[in-house]
This record gives C-alpha cells, structure tokens and sequence, in this order.
C-alpha cells in the first residue's frame, strides 16, 4: 500500500523569505512522486516529478523538490516566495507508472505581504 | 503542456435529477481518466478509474450505479450523477493521462472542476 503524509495543515510565510512545504511518502517499490497546486475553486496545476534520476527537481513558477530516499520525504521549496503562491499544495505518489495516485492532505501556504 | 476542459464549471439542480460532467482531453490521447470527489478543505478523493472503452473501475463505497462513467473515446470521458441529492454537492475533479510512445509520462492533468450544488 502507498501513502503519503503532509504533516503541516498550513504554512505562512512572508513574501521574500523561503517557502518549504513538507512531504513523506511510502510506498512498497519505486515511488513516483508528484507535486501539485490548486486554486480555491480550480483544478490541480502540475508543478513538478520525480521518476529517477538527479534528486533536485525543478518545476513551475520557481519551484523546486528535493528527493530524499532515506528519510522518504520530497519536501516542495522556493527560494524566495510570492504572495501570489498562496495556495492549497499537494503531494502525491504512486508506486509504478500506471498505479493510483495517492494524494496527501494538502496543505495551506499563506504568504504575506 | 497538455489540456484537460471540464464542463460545466458549476451546475445546480433540483434534487432527484441527474447531472452530467463531460472531462476532455484537448491536445492529447488519454488512455486513462480518473474521477475525483473533493469536499471542502479536504483533499481528493478518488472515485474511479475510466479506461477508454471499458467498464470504469469503482473506488470502494462508490455506488456505481449512482455515479455513472462513460469513457467513449481517448478524448472523452463523462460522469453522470443520477438522482441527485443535496448530500452529491460536491466538487467534482477529472484527471486524464497522456499516452506518449505506448506508455504515460506519469503525471496527471487535472480538469479544473465542477462545483454541483443540488437543491
């Protein structure tokens, strides 16, 4: 079986200063791992993957995920955030290509002006 | 990047009529579709999977008979809500993969909802 936990409900930042979304997962093989944004009353925008490869991966608008094996976390970062990040995040994982994808709980950025 | 349309973006209803969702994929072959349900604050609940062609896969404790799917071609996929009743409203959320040389790329491409209110 395949989960994924996002331990924080919200995370407030204020604008300029970094923005780190937590994420751990399990899963039984390989996971794919998968962040996605969402907008009240909008569908989930992609942001970024890991498959394989390099651990760092960057993805939309600035943002990017640290792949971490051994403490199975893809925490979601930016370097220097934007009150327009302000958002419902989720993290999700799937342990094949073709498995369903589990979401975790999502979490809420606040970031201030 | 690939385009999933959702429609209608929001509908209301009277209670014991039905209600369509048509989710499209625009620009690409989507083998499969999936279906989520997402309540206010919550995250997305997978409903069930639709492959092109068959018989949708039901999560468990979704009444199939009560949340119809149709997945008539690589492109389209519906969801109809039978009887509804104030306890359906809901946000309802399609996702579709690409198919992309006989396999996907992994990710999925999100619809961008439809809020259904029954009265």
């Amino acid at each position: 079986a395949q989960s994924v936990a996002q331990p924080e409900d919200q995370v407030n930042v204020a604008e300029g200063n970094p923005l780190t979304v937590k994420c751990t997962y399990s899963v039984s093989g390989n996971p794919y791992l998968f962040w996605y944004v969402q907008y009240p009353n909008r569908g989930l925008q992609f942001l970024l993957k890991y498959i394989t490869g390099d651990n760092l991966v960057k993805g939309s608008y600035g943002f990017e995920a640290e792949f971490n094996k051994s403490q199975t976390s893809f925490h979601l970062k930016k370097p220097s955030a934007l009150v327009s990040d302000s958002a419902l995040y989720f993290c999700a994982v799937r342990d094949d290509s073709w498995g369903k994808l589990q979401f975790g709980a999502g979490t809420q950025v606040v970031v201030t002006p | 990047g690939a385009v999933v349309s959702q429609h209608p973006s929001r509908v209301i209803c009277k209670s014991g009529t039905s209600v369509k969702i048509e989710c499209r994929s625009l620009d690409f072959q989507a083998t499969t579709m999936f279906w989520y349900r997402q309540f206010p604050k919550q995250s997305l609940m997978l409903m069930a999977t639709s492959n092109e062609g068959s018989k949708a896969t039901y999560e468990q404790g979704v009444e199939k008979d009560k949340f119809l799917i149709n997945h008539a071609s690589l492109t389209l996929s519906t969801l109809t809500v039978t009887s509804a009743h104030p306890e359906d409203s809901s946000f309802y959320i399609c996702s579709a993969t690409r198919l992309a040389g006989g396999g996907t790329t992994g990710e999925l491409f999100f619809g961008e909802g439809s809020r259904l209110t029954v009265l």
